[in-house]
Order: structure tokens, then sequence, then C-alpha cells
């Protein structure tokens, strides 16, 4: 199948640490995104790890992947109200050549 | 060229006519892809291009959508007899094989309400 899954909603306070969970079924895919979409805007690409990787900093943002339980998941340090916005996480297949997206985690950051 | 660009950014319409829409991708990418999105989901895989040639069509795709890709630039896609349940954003991202991370670019979508 092609299910990405994720928890629907999460609420931190402002400068507490944001966990955003994903789950994928595709074990071939070769890499693993996450995108952060705003109100009435489009896709934005936050990071990415690639399938032989575990985990991936980039500042605020640590990416951690579980290849054995297909499971994928961003944090945010620090999370700012800016950061408020809904966290899509997509496996792109070696042989599909598609993007799958799960269907989004709404983060609120309370101040 | 500062990224995928997509028009209309709304478009409203009465069901039964056809409507068309079209993504410009970033200049040098050679892939580009539709996606859906309705309220509260994940965008849903329409079809994509490899330069002029349409590789995949989801089942989503019913015979009343079309999407061409005629220069290997820019799309268009054509939504026949339109129905309320294809009210939705409709979103285009474009991408280059062989690229380092091979990420998808999206568009600010198009907002498509049937009446």
């Amino acid at each position: 199948g092609e299910d990405v899954e994720q928890s629907l909603f999460l609420s931190v306070r402002e400068g507490d640490s944001s966990v955003i969970n994903c789950t994928y079924t595709d074990s071939s895919s070769t890499y693993l995104y996450w995108y952060k979409q705003e109100p009435g805007a489009g896709l934005q690409l936050l990071t990415y790890i690639f399938s032989n990787m575990d985990m991936k900093q980039d500042q605020r943002l640590t990416v951690l992947l579980n290849k054995k339980d297909k499971h994928l998941s961003l944090r945010i340090a620090d999370t700012q109200t800016g950061d408020s916005a809904i966290y899509f996480c997509a496996e792109f297949g070696s042989g599909t050549y598609k993007y799958i997206f799960g269907t989004g985690t709404r983060l609120k950051v309370l101040a | 060229d500062t990224g995928v660009s997509q028009n209309p950014r709304h478009k409203i319409t009465k069901r039964g006519q056809n409507v068309t829409f079209r993504c410009d991708p970033i200049s040098e990418h050679n892939r580009l892809y539709w996606y859906r999105q309705t309220l509260g989901q994940g965008p849903e895989f329409l079809t994509y291009f490899q330069n002029e040639a349409q590789l995949e069509k989801s089942r989503l795709l019913s015979d009343r959508f079309s999407a061409e890709r005629p220069k290997g630039s820019f799309s268009t896609l054509e939504i026949q007899r339109t129905e309320q349940g294809d009210s939705a954003m409709y979103l285009c991202a474009s991408s280059m094989t062989g690229g380092k991370v091979g990420e998808a670019f999206f568009g600010q979508g198009t907002r498509l309400t049937v009446v």
C-alpha cells in the first residue's frame, strides 16, 4: 500500500521542542522529506533524509529515521510561533518517481 | 526564475463548465507533477511528466481530467464538466532528475471552487 500516516494535531508552548512523527510503507523509498504548509500557501521543503542515514540535523531541525520500523520523525528545537503550520512527511520511491504525502500534522505553538 | 508559478490562483466555476490551469515549472527542471489537495488532507498524486512525456496517471484522474506538457516546459491541467467534488487546491511541482536530493518544489496552487 501507499499509506503515509501522521498524527493530526500537536500543540506545544513557545520555546519547547516539538516532535512530529510519521510512518511510511514503502521500504524502497530512497528519500524522505518534510514539508511545511502555512495557511493558503503551497508546500515549502524544510529538510530531507536519504534512506541510508539514521539522523540529520539542520539548525533547529533534527530528522530521525528508523528504517526497520519505517518511522520518521521531525524535531523542532526552541519552537516559535512562526512554526505554527501543517507539516507533511513524504516518501519518494526508487521505482515510482512520485512523492507520496502523509495526511499532515497541524502544529500549534502557544505563546 | 524564482520558482514554480501557477495561475490562476483562484477559480470559481459553475458545475458543468470546463476549467484549465497552467503551471510554469522551474526552468531547468525536467519533471513536473500535478497534485490535488482537499481540506484537511495531504496532497494526492494525479500525474507526472518527464519532459513532454506523461509517464504516470493516478486512478484519481478520471476521463474528465487531462494534462499536457507539449514542449516539455509549462503544463496545463484541464477539467471538463466540473463537479462539486472537484473543488480542491491543485498543486504543481517540479524537480530535476539526477539532482542531488531530488526534492520537488511546489507552486502556490490553484484553488478551484465549483458552485
